[in-house]
């Protein structure tokens, strides 16, 4: 079974650019959560879909958002990028409700 | 609002020696618990988890982990360390039973594990 596949795996972008990062699920799983990992703030919960409604989100600007597909397939976009948006951005499916999620190797996002 | 403290920033063991890291939490209700370890580069891989019952849960790897709702902790352990287990562990917390934020998930700073041989 196919794990979680997250494209691209590195990124570089510049100050002010917007950037879409993709994330396909493992088959079968309906919620999608994402993730910013950074070295200064750990690991922080973004936002989760589930059966394409956001269902729950974390405390970031409006300039993260995010959408899923009737695929489950997920995508999450980050506008006018700042410097501190560098970071590891992972996502992670499950099937939904009390179930352990399953990460994928998460794209690097570096902004000059 | 719930949080996850590993007290141990980083910790060095020798090959063949135990090991236990330590994870506590803050939860209104009974949480889930998952203790997950990434490799550089990698993402997050799942070693075990708490939902209900048996408090003391066997994972992958060797890995075994207890959870004591008295201390609000959830300590992860392996009798014999291998050098291929230095990484970097994540403690985390969800939304237990009759919550509505399954998808959510609150991580400790990690822990940084160093195998010496």
């Amino acid at each position: 079974k196919a794990g979680v596949t997250q494209t691209p795996r590195y990124l570089i972008k510049t100050r002010g650019q917007q950037v879409t990062l993709s994330c396909s699920p493992i088959s079968g799983h309906r919620s999608v959560s994402w993730y910013q990992q950074t070295p200064g703030q750990g690991l922080q919960f973004l936002f989760e879909y589930f059966s394409e409604t956001q269902r729950n989100k974390g405390n970031f600007p409006g300039r993260f958002s995010g959408r899923q597909f009737s695929n489950s397939r997920s995508e999450m976009n980050v506008s006018t990028l700042e410097l501190g948006d560098s970071a590891l951005y992972l996502c992670a499916s499950s099937l939904g409700g009390p179930q352990p999620q399953h990460f994928g190797d998460g794209t690097r996002l570096s902004i000059l | 609002a719930q949080s996850v403290t590993q007290p141990d920033i980083h910790i060095t063991v020798s090959e063949g020696a135990s090991l236990e890291l330590r994870c506590n939490y803050s939860y209104g209700a009974t949480p889930y618990l998952f203790w997950y370890v990434q490799s550089p580069g990698q993402g997050l891989q799942l070693l075990l988890k708490y939902f209900s019952g048996d408090t003391l849960v066997q994972g992958i790897k060797g890995f075994e982990a207890e959870f004591k709702r008295s201390q609000s902790s959830f300590n992860l352990r392996k009798p014999s360390v291998h050098w291929s287990d230095a990484a970097e562990y994540f403690c985390a917390v969800g939304a237990g039973a009759g919550g509505t934020s399954y998808g959510k998930l609150t991580f400790g700073q990690g822990t940084i594990l160093t195998v010496h041989p």
